[in-house]
């Protein structure tokens, strides 16, 4: 079955700096990859997505990119901003079965 | 919409009793998830259903869980006996590709 790696665990970058997130993923049928922004206290929400005929795609200062052939996707946060500070997720699947990587959680410092 | 909406928000229990936590999906979403979140294990799949029926169960860890999903608007989640390794934070996510996550219930085993 698929299994995602994420890294870094944990991220502290200073307000108006960039974050990047790198996972990888293992089985070579996924085509779907989101990601996900989990705060305290609720559950985790859709912030981005990308599919594998994509190899990049922006959002106002968040973007992600997909290396199928290395199988590897980057979340990248530019002018990072207090609120921006949570744990986020990355994510894979083939068919609806969305498996997840195991977080990193991001301090952005005032 | 409401969102997909889970109760109860928290739920504290003795080992060995039943639980049942119940998932309310957004109205026209065809696919109904159940992960289970730790800081051990991340986000677990644990079974998901589509147009009400099971389609993959094979993350339920014992056959102390069971789920099941009667109609398009209702899911729960059972554990008997509870035991303490179940306490965890528990989401229901519905959708498709892109999940809509509700707000967990807090388990927590004694």
């Amino acid at each position: 079955g698929e299994n995602v790696e994420q890294h870094p665990s944990t991220l502290s970058v200073q307000e108006g700096d960039s974050a990047v997130i790198k996972c990888t993923y293992s089985d070579s049928a996924s085509n779907y990859f989101p990601w996900y922004k989990q705060e305290l206290g609720k559950g985790p929400q859709l912030i981005i997505d990308i599919r594998s005929n994509v190899g990049e795609k922006k959002d106002q200062r968040i973007a992600v990119t997909l290396n199928k052939t290395a199988k590897h996707f980057s979340l990248h946060i530019t002018e990072t901003q207090p609120e921006d500070s949570a744990v986020y997720f990355c994510a894979a699947s083939e068919s609806y079965k969305l498996i997840f990587g195991s977080g990193t959680r991001l301090l952005v410092r005032p | 919409d409401a969102g997909v909406i889970q109760s109860p928000r928290h739920e504290v229990t003795e080992m060995g009793q039943e639980v049942t936590l119940r998932c309310k999906p957004i109205s026209g979403h065809d696919y109904l998830f159940w992960y289970r979140q730790t800081m051990m294990r991340g986000l677990e799949l644990l079974i998901y259903f589509n147009n009400n029926v099971p389609i993959d169960d094979s993350g339920m860890p014992e056959d102390r869980f069971s789920a099941k999903m009667p109609n398009a608007s209702f899911s729960t989640l059972k554990i008997q006996p509870s035991e303490p390794r179940d306490s965890a934070v528990y989401f229901c996510a519905s959708g498709g590709e892109k999940l809509f996550f509700g707000s967990g219930t807090q388990l927590s085993v004694l």
